[in-house]
Formats: C-alpha cells, structure tokens, sequence
C-alpha cells in the first residue's frame, strides 16, 4: 500500500500570498490530520477530516483553513502568509476518526519558506 | 505552562546502551503515542498506549495513568536509533467532535558507534 503524500515536497512563498498544500491519505483512510513544526513552536495540530468534515481546529488565526474531498485527499490553504508561517506542515492519515485511538501515519512533509 | 514535557531534551549514548526517555503531562487523555523523527522531517509512529507497556524489538514504551508518566525504552542502542523521539497526548472525548495532539518538545537522542 502507498503511504501518504504530500505536494508539494518544497515550497518559496513572499508574505501576502497565499498557499494551498494537498496530502492523499493511505488508501481507505478517511480521516486526515494537519500538523505543523516550527523549531520554536515544535509540532502544533492544526485541523483534522472526517468524511468531509473538519472535526476539530487547533488553535491558528482564521488564514489557516482545510477542506476534504469526497476520495478523502486533503488541502489545506493559509492566505496572506507571514514570515512566521515558514514551517514543515505535515499531514497524517488514519483509518477512522482519531478519537476512536486509531493510529496515524504521517506523510513527509511540505517545508514551506515565506520571504 | 506545556501539557506535556519530555526528558531529556538531548541524550548522547555509546552503542549497546539501555535509553530511557521520559514525558510527563497534566492533562487526562485517551491515549499517549510515541513518535520518531529521522533528520529531513519523516516521523513514524512508534506506539500508541492507553495503559500498561508495550514492546516491538527492542523498543519498550509504558504508561502509569495514575501518575500521568509515560517512558520510552531502547534495549541494545544502535546508531540507527538516531532520532527525535516524541511523545504526543491524546485528549478530548466528546463524540461528537474530533480529539487533538498536544506535543512534547522531543527528546534529540544521538548514538555514537
């Protein structure tokens, strides 16, 4: 079975634009998970996917936003970036919903750099 | 404060050394998991634990509720264990909405041969 995967690998924004990151979980999961690493902050949770429904949101401002498809792929999309938003945003996959102690397997990461 | 905290931030050991990694929290959870994170970001979820102890080769992950402490073993260190190991809380129970990760800060461990 493929893992998961994350597109894309690297990225270089400037401040004010916007980015949209994608992840395709592991075939037959339905539930995805956002994360994001910073060397200051360490590994933060983001939002996670359920059936199309996001089921929880860490604590980030409103730039940062997800959403599901029906086949269960992931993006998410951060608008008007900050130079503190450069960071490696990983997302992690799941059979079912995470409260139910599934575990997750994560992809590699998108290392995004806003200039 | 953090809700989780790890021990030691670094550890350096001569191969064939027994590790221990703590991680201590304060909030109750459904379940603790230990990660690993290889130098270019890719992290493998090592254990999931709810309760007791859990072992796979020569890695030994338990779990004391009461005490809300949680250890990570290596038996027979190799410098291949050479990582960042991190321990995450799983807390939030409502059904009707998802739980969260809350992340310790890592635990750098280097191995030397």
């Amino acid at each position: 079975k493929a893992g998961v995967t994350q597109t894309p690998r690297y990225l270089i924004k400037t401040r004010g634009q916007q980015v949209t990151l994608s992840c395709s979980p592991i075939s037959g999961h339905r539930s995805v998970s956002w994360y994001q690493q910073t060397p200051g902050q360490g590994l933060q949770f983001l939002f996670e996917y359920f059936s199309e429904t996001q089921r929880n949101k860490g604590n980030f401002p409103g730039r940062f936003s997800g959403r599901q498809f029906s086949n269960s792929r992931s993006e998410m999309n951060v608008s008007t970036l900050e130079l503190g938003d450069s960071a490696l945003y990983l997302c992690a996959s799941s059979f079912g919903v995470t409260y139910f102690q599934e575990t997750q397997y994560f992809g590699p990461g998108t290392r995004l750099l806003v200039l | 404060k953090n809700e989780v905290e790890q021990s030691p931030q670094n550890l350096t050991a001569q191969e064939g050394e027994f590790i221990t990694i703590n991680c201590s929290y304060s909030v109750g959870i459904s379940a603790l998991h230990w990660l690993q994170q290889h130098p270019g970001g890719g992290i493998v979820s090592l254990f999931m634990l709810s309760s007791g102890k859990k072992k796979h080769g020569r890695l030994i992950a338990t779990i004391n509720i009461q005490e809300k402490h949680s250890s990570l073993h290596i038996t027979a260190s190799h410098p291949r264990d050479s990582a960042v190991y991190i321990c995450a809380v799983r807390w939030g129970v409502v059904e009707t909405s998802g739980s969260r990760l809350t992340f310790g800060e890592g635990t750098q461990l280097t191995v030397n041969p």
